[in-house]
């Protein structure tokens, strides 16, 4: 079954400053990945999906991802982030034939204004 | 907002209580699925209906019992339940059960067992 890793737990960073939210999967097949956000006290929504074709993957705001199939991995990026990117960022997979969605553990991002 | 509604948002009920949780869409989505949230972890999935029937159960305990009375209800009856099942329940649908069609989550029933 396919399972995925999110390193940082908690990323405090400033205004305008670079994003990088690691993630990395372990599925033997073909993977469908996915990041998603969770603002507070709000529900889980999608900010970018990869499945096939380029692989630099650009969503909504401002945030893309790129998949690295060499190194299992699937990184989120935002060149300046705002106090309003305050959230829970997931990252997700899944494979095989059904959609059984496995979400990595988590990070924390907080922006300070 | 989001499209997939999930009542009542909260709900307490006792150990030897039965309730239900309730999730509707109305994007004619095809597969729904329950999952469980606890604090500061990960939505682990419990179960995946597609065009109505069962297709996972991920080892879910009996106490959970999911329904999907039509295409657009998703059901989760509940009954002798325990503190650690206390957490958020999140339903979500998507298109079908193909691998690259994202979930679209409600925003979940947060349950406390007392």
């Amino acid at each position: 079954a396919q399972s995925v890793s999110q390193h940082n737990h908690h990323v405090i960073l400033s205004e305008a400053a670079s994003l990088e939210l690691g993630c990395n999967y372990s599925y033997g097949g073909t993977v469908n990945l996915f990041w998603y956000v969770q603002y507070p006290g709000q529900h889980l929504q999608l900010l970018l999906k990869y499945f096939s074709g380029d692989p630099l993957v650009k969503g909504i705001k401002g945030f893309e991802a790129e998949f690295i199939k060499s190194k299992f991995s699937f990184n989120l990026r935002k060149p300046s982030v705002q106090w309003s990117d305050t959230a829970e960022y997931f990252c997700a997979v899944n494979g095989g034939n059904n959609n059984d969605m496995r979400f990595g553990a988590g990070t924390r991002l907080t922006v300070k204004p | 907002d989001t499209e997939v509604t999930q009542t009542p948002k909260h709900l307490v009920m006792g150990m030897t209580n039965k309730k239900s949780l309730k999730c509707e869409q109305h994007m004619g989505h095809r597969a729904m699925y329950w999952y469980k949230q606890k604090a500061k972890k990960p939505p682990e999935l419990m179960f995946v209906y597609s065009y109505e029937k069962l297709s996972i159960n991920e080892s879910v305990p009996s106490r959970f019992s999911p329904e999907c009375p039509n295409s657009s209800l998703l059901n989760l009856h509940l009954h002798a339940l325990q503190p650690e099942d206390s957490a958020l329940y999140l339903c979500a649908s998507s298109q079908d059960v193909s691998t690259h069609t994202p979930l679209h989550f409600g925003n979940g029933t947060r349950l406390t067992v007392t």
